[in-house]
């Protein structure tokens, strides 16, 4: 597509329920990141994929977060067992590599709101 | 260790007049870029402008300049011509050499524009 693409845009879960956020990052972009962005602040970095490899995931915030990209393209955050304080954005990311240069594109990002 | 600093969490101005949103840096890379981010109440994150370290003339996109001062680490934001359009946050980031997939953000400011 014409840029990243998440779903879904806004999620309500229940304490305790387990939620799955979808990113299709542009077409031929293998990097690929998740940020957190709490209410009023920057966004915090999560994870890197770079393709398929989960090269860097020392951002996220408890084992009960997980992120997969199985083929390379297609990537989902999943948060087990969710707790109020992951009431956030979820902001989806994806460059062509790695060079500082490297613009990074960001979709719209999905609102997570535990309650 | 990498960290981006806006000291103006919000900002007004009038419509047609220009504006001035501040960033700071510090960077143990000797290479790195600088960005600009634009953030709607939308929530999408939308590139604006970039400035590699090594670059001699200043960045500009349309009514986006970036008033880079490499020995002072400063990377501020220009908008010349405000418009209504331009109430947004906006965010400063960098990506440095030695962590390059990573990008930094910085708090915001968040900008009004007063018709």
């Amino acid at each position: 597509g014409a840029g990243v693409s998440q779903s879904p845009r806004y999620k309500v879960a229940k304490r305790g329920q387990d939620v799955a956020l979808r990113c299709d990052p542009i077409s031929g972009h293998v990097s690929l990141f998740w940020y957190q962005q709490a209410l009023g602040q920057g966004p915090e970095f999560l994870t890197y994929f770079q393709n398929e490899a989960q090269l860097d995931k020392s951002g996220l915030p408890s084992d009960r977060f997980f992120a997969e990209r199985p083929e390379g393209s297609v990537s989902t955050l999943k948060i087990q067992r969710t707790q109020q304080e992951d009431s956030a954005v979820y902001l989806c990311a994806s460059s062509t590599g790695t060079a500082y240069g490297n613009t990074i594109y960001f979709g719209e990002g999905s609102w997570l709101t535990v309650v | 260790a990498q960290k981006i600093t806006q000291t103006q969490p919000g900002m007004f101005v009038q419509e047609k007049e220009a504006v001035t949103l501040d960033c700071t840096y510090d960077t143990s890379d000797q290479s790195y870029g600088l960005f600009w981010y634009k953030q709607p109440s939308s929530g999408e994150m939308i590139f604006l402008i970039y400035q590699g370290s090594y670059d001699e003339q200043n960045a500009t996109e349309g009514r986006y300049s970036l008033n880079f001062q490499k020995a002072r680490k400063s990377a501020n934001l220009v908008i010349s011509a405000s418009q209504l359009g331009d109430s947004a946050m906006y965010f400063c980031a960098m990506r440095g050499m030695d962590s390059s997939y990573k990008l930094i953000f910085g708090s915001g400011t968040r900008l009004l524009v007063r018709p």
